[in-house]
């Protein structure tokens, strides 16, 4: 069963670095997302993506981060000077169809840590 | 906020009853879905209820949904040990995104 996919699994980094993390969304799947969980939180949404453009972005997505799709398969976050309140698991998902239709599958996540 | 608020935050029970768990939200949705995260891991989509369904069933799961009363449960019928996660309602309201709740731990004792 095609499943999303994520890499690195886990990732630290220092303070004010930048990080790329990157994301194989399902092939056939329109629909990116990036969602977080900080550690005994719950998921936050942040930044949603269809046809090269972002659809809607949470307050939490700031000047900071951003997103692309590189090529027809990756689907990248990237956090230019990382704070230690980034450090968090990062989700990436995909989805078929449009918001409010269809499921949204996740990856197995990213564990960032920012020391 | 959309955002789906589950409770109880916590249940333990044996391996063989039953574990129930409801989900509250705010405002008007598409669909919502359920989603089970082992400790430190991704998140696996279990179910989806669109807004127009009252009840769905998958294998042991069962999912309810009354939009009068904007609330939602599961119900994991004749629970293993391999059931013991957490377990999150996520609403989805045609903007984008998916609004997630706090989560239910659930821990299936052998």
């Amino acid at each position: 069963e095609p499943e999303v996919t994520q890499t690195p699994s886990h990732q630290v980094t220092q303070m004010g670095q930048e990080v790329i993390l990157r994301c194989v969304p399902i092939s056939n799947h329109l629909y990116f997302y990036w969602y977080r969980q900080i550690l005994g939180q719950k998921v936050e949404f942040l930044v949603s993506f269809y046809n090269n453009e972002i659809s809607e972005k949470s307050e939490i997505f700031d000047d900071q981060f951003s997103v692309e799709r590189p090529d027809g398969s990756n689907f990248t976050l990237k956090i230019r000077s990382t704070k230690l309140e980034d450090s968090a698991m990062y989700f990436c998902a995909s989805s078929p169809l449009a918001p409010g239709t269809d499921t949204q599958y996740f990856g197995p996540g990213t564990r960032l840590t920012v020391l | 906020s959309q955002q789906g608020e589950e409770d109880p935050q916590a249940l333990s029970i044996q391996e063989g009853e039953n574990a129930t768990m409801n989900c509250s939200y705010k405002t008007s949705i598409n669909n919502l879905q359920w989603y089970r995260q082992n400790s430190g891991r991704g998140l696996v989509h279990l179910i989806l209820i669109r807004s127009n369904e009252r009840e769905k069933h998958s294998g042991r799961l069962r999912v309810t949904l009354d939009t009068s009363k904007k609330s939602s449960s599961l119900l994991i019928t004749a629970s293993r040990a391999a059931d013991t996660a957490s377990y999150f309602c996520a609403t989805d309201a045609d903007d984008y995104k998916l609004s997630f709740g706090a989560g239910t731990t659930v821990t299936v004792r052998a």
